[in-house]
């Protein structure tokens, strides 16, 4: 079936330092990915998106590539501030008529000063 | 706007109790959905709405679980006989229900059974 997987956390980095976030996905036909983040005490905020291969999506200094050929969507950013601590979800939307999201496990990053 | 809201945000209940949880989406969405996060798990979808008819729902809302959308606005989730499985955080969302929008948050309402 249609899922998503990322890698595990916590992911811990100092200020400044360079941030990937892997995740793959397993779907049939061509889904819309998603990162969202969920920052404490608040609930899931959309941080990018991106709607078909080769699309880059890009918010707050994080980006994010949609590979059909290796069917991954990572999460990078080139230099993390301890405001980006959260935990940080991949998901897609299924091509019917539904919309609605299918969610990796979740990433927690924690950045230190 | 404000977004949505979720009520309560917190709800601690004994076992076998009945619960309701209110969602208040984003006032010109005409889509609801439902999905129910456990610790250190993404969010599972539940269940949707398009206005106030129930389109879908997910083989984890058992018959325990019913949803209501009356007249396509707020939308209420209640959870009969509850079981300590069913202590999660409960997620509401709302979209326009075009394709490729974003979905949008509430906080969420903390269920735990005791």
């Amino acid at each position: 079936g249609d899922s998503v997987t990322q890698m595990e956390g916590p992911v811990t980095l100092s200020e400044e330092a360079f941030l990937t976030i892997n995740c793959t996905y397993t779907a049939t036909g061509y889904p819309s990915l998603f990162w969202y983040v969920q920052y404490p005490g608040e609930g899931l905020q959309l941080l990018l998106k991106a709607t078909k291969a080769d699309d880059k999506g890009s918010n707050k200094g994080f980006e994010a590539t949609y590979r059909k050929e290796t069917t991954s969507f990572h999460l990078e950013k080139g230099s993390v501030q301890v405001s980006d601590s959260a935990v940080y979800f991949c998901a897609l939307t299924l091509m019917d008529s539904s919309y609605k999201l299918i969610f990796g496990s979740g990433t927690r990053l924690l950045v230190r000063p | 706007d404000t977004g949505v809201s979720q009520d309560p945000r917190h709800k601690i209940t004994k076992r076998g109790q009945n619960v309701t949880f209110r969602c208040d989406p984003i006032s010109e969405h005409n889509r609801l959905y439902w999905y129910r996060q456990t610790l250190g798990q993404g969010p599972e979808f539940l269940t949707y709405f398009q206005n106030e008819a129930q389109l879908e729902k997910s083989r984890l809302l058992s018959d325990r679980f019913s949803a209501e959308r009356p007249k396509g606005s707020f939308s209420t989730l209640e959870i009969q006989r509850t079981e300590q499985g069913d202590s999660a955080m409960y997620l509401c969302a709302s979209s326009s229900g075009q394709m490729n929008t974003e979905a949008f948050f509430g906080q969420g309402t903390r269920l735990t059974v005791v």
